[in-house]
């Protein structure tokens, strides 16, 4: 069946430091791939998003690249900071208006 | 522009009851889709809605239903409240026409007691 798999956390990092959240992902067909971050208390918010193979999504210094040949989505951020400390899911959706599969999350820890 | 609303914010319920939840989705969205997160794990699909009827169901047992209005606003409905429906239920809403990004709601958080 379809599903994610994210790296286990709770991952605990220094301010500045680069991150990497690993995510591979098996579906039939090709899937679009989201990382949704959901902070302290709240809902869901998208990230940043690929739709094809290539595509780099990217959004307030976090990146992650649509790897088909490794089916993977890994999370990327070059310095990270305290405010970035949340719960992060990286999903997959095979269609448009289909149901998004997420993985189990990576909780996140910066340190000041 | 009101993203998704959800009500109410927390709820308390004991076993056997019954349990209504409301989303109000983004202004131009027509589609509304229903999550179940439990404590500690990603959302889970419960179903969505178009045009006011079920279209896709996630792997939940027929307590679970719903409701979508003309004015594309949704329900979730749990009858016979077990301690396991204990979970934040997630609201998110898109547009058919206007691409595949869903928009969350804040959550409601249902406790079984």
């Amino acid at each position: 069946g379809n599903s994610v798999t994210q790296m286990e956390g709770p991952v605990t990092l220094s301010e500045e430091a680069f991150l990497t959240i690993n995510c591979t992902y098996t579906a039939t067909g090709y899937p679009s791939l989201f990382w949704y971050v959901q902070y302290p208390g709240e809902g869901l918010q998208l990230l940043l998003k690929a739709t094809k193979a290539d595509d780099k999504g990217s959004n307030k210094g976090f990146e992650a690249t649509y790897r088909k040949e490794t089916t993977s989505f890994h999370l990327e951020k070059g310095s990270v900071q305290v405010s970035d400390s949340a719960v992060y899911f990286c999903a997959l959706s095979l269609n448009r208006d289909d149901k998004i599969i997420f993985g189990k999350g990576t909780r996140l820890h910066i340190l000041p | 522009d009101a993203g998704v609303t959800q009500s109410p914010t927390h709820l308390i319920k004991t076993r056997g009851q019954q349990v209504t939840l409301r989303c109000s989705p983004k202004s131009g969205h027509d589609t509304v889709s229903w999550y179940q997160q439990a404590l500690g794990q990603g959302p889970q699909f419960i179903f969505q809605y178009y045009e006011e009827e079920e279209r896709q169901r996630g792997n939940f047992p027929d307590r679970f239903s719903g409701h979508q209005f003309p004015n594309y606003s949704s329900e979730l409905n749990v009858n016979a409240l077990l301690l396991g429906d204990s979970a934040l239920y997630l609201c998110a809403s898109s547009s058919t026409y206007g691409g595949e990004t869903q928009y969350f709601g804040p959550g409601t958080r249902l406790l079984v007691l």
